[in-house]
């Protein structure tokens, strides 16, 4: 079946260091790629998508390239603030006759320090 | 334009009791999908409506159950509850189910069973 899988967290880092989230997946196909991104007491709320190989999404400093060879989708930033501190998940979604769903990995909860 | 909705935001049952979760979507989208999320198991996909036709449903027991509206409204009731169906249930709306398009979420609510 399809999964995704990301890295185990937490991670913590401090303000201003780089983040990569790493994110793989396994699909019977080619499917759509998300990150969304969950704030405490919050739902989802999308982060950025790609829709095919080497598409390349990107909002609010973060990007993550569909790389279809590796079948990653991994999550980077170059300089994370206090304020990106959440829980991050990873997701496919793939057409399957008449409907789709997201699939999504276990999330990587990620704290940013001072 | 307003995004989706759910209500109630907070909801606390007993064992055996039954609940009705409601969920308006962004005006203009016609998919909504419920997922669950509980700190075990993820997130994990419920049903997927589109055009008042369940399209796909994930691997949940027959006491989950669900609608859609010709509105695009959708409910999902759980009957004889259970200590384990306490969980957030998330509701997310996209335009069509087509992979390509973003789902976006609801905040949830929070169900919680005694």
């Amino acid at each position: 079946g399809n999964s995704v899988t990301q890295m185990e967290g937490p991670v913590t880092l401090s303000e201003e260091a780089f983040l990569t989230i790493n994110c793989t997946y396994t699909a019977t196909g080619y499917p759509s790629l998300f990150w969304y991104v969950q704030y405490p007491g919050e739902g989802l709320q999308l982060l950025l998508k790609a829709t095919k190989a080497d598409d390349k999404g990107s909002n609010k400093g973060f990007e993550a390239t569909y790389r279809k060879e590796t079948t990653s989708f991994h999550l980077e930033k170059g300089s994370v603030q206090v304020s990106d501190s959440a829980v991050y998940f990873c997701a496919l979604r793939l057409n399957t006759g008449t409907a789709s769903k997201l699939t999504f990995g276990t999330g990587t909860r990620l704290q940013v320090t001072l | 334009k307003a995004g989706v909705t759910q209500t109630p935001r907070y909801l606390i049952k007993t064992r055996g009791q039954q609940v009705t979760l409601s969920c308006s979507p962004i005006s203009g989208h016609r998919s909504v999908s419920w997922y669950q999320q509980t700190p075990g198991q993820g997130l994990q996909f419920l049903f997927e409506y589109f055009s008042e036709t369940q399209r796909n449903k994930g691997n949940f027991p027959g006491r989950f159950s669900g609608r859609q509206f010709s509105n695009s409204r959708s409910e999902m009731n759980v009957s004889t509850l259970e200590l384990g169906d306490s969980a957030l249930y998330l509701c997310a709306s996209s335009l069509t189910p087509t992979a390509a398009d973003t789902q976006y979420f609801g905040p949830g609510t929070r169900l919680t069973v005694l």
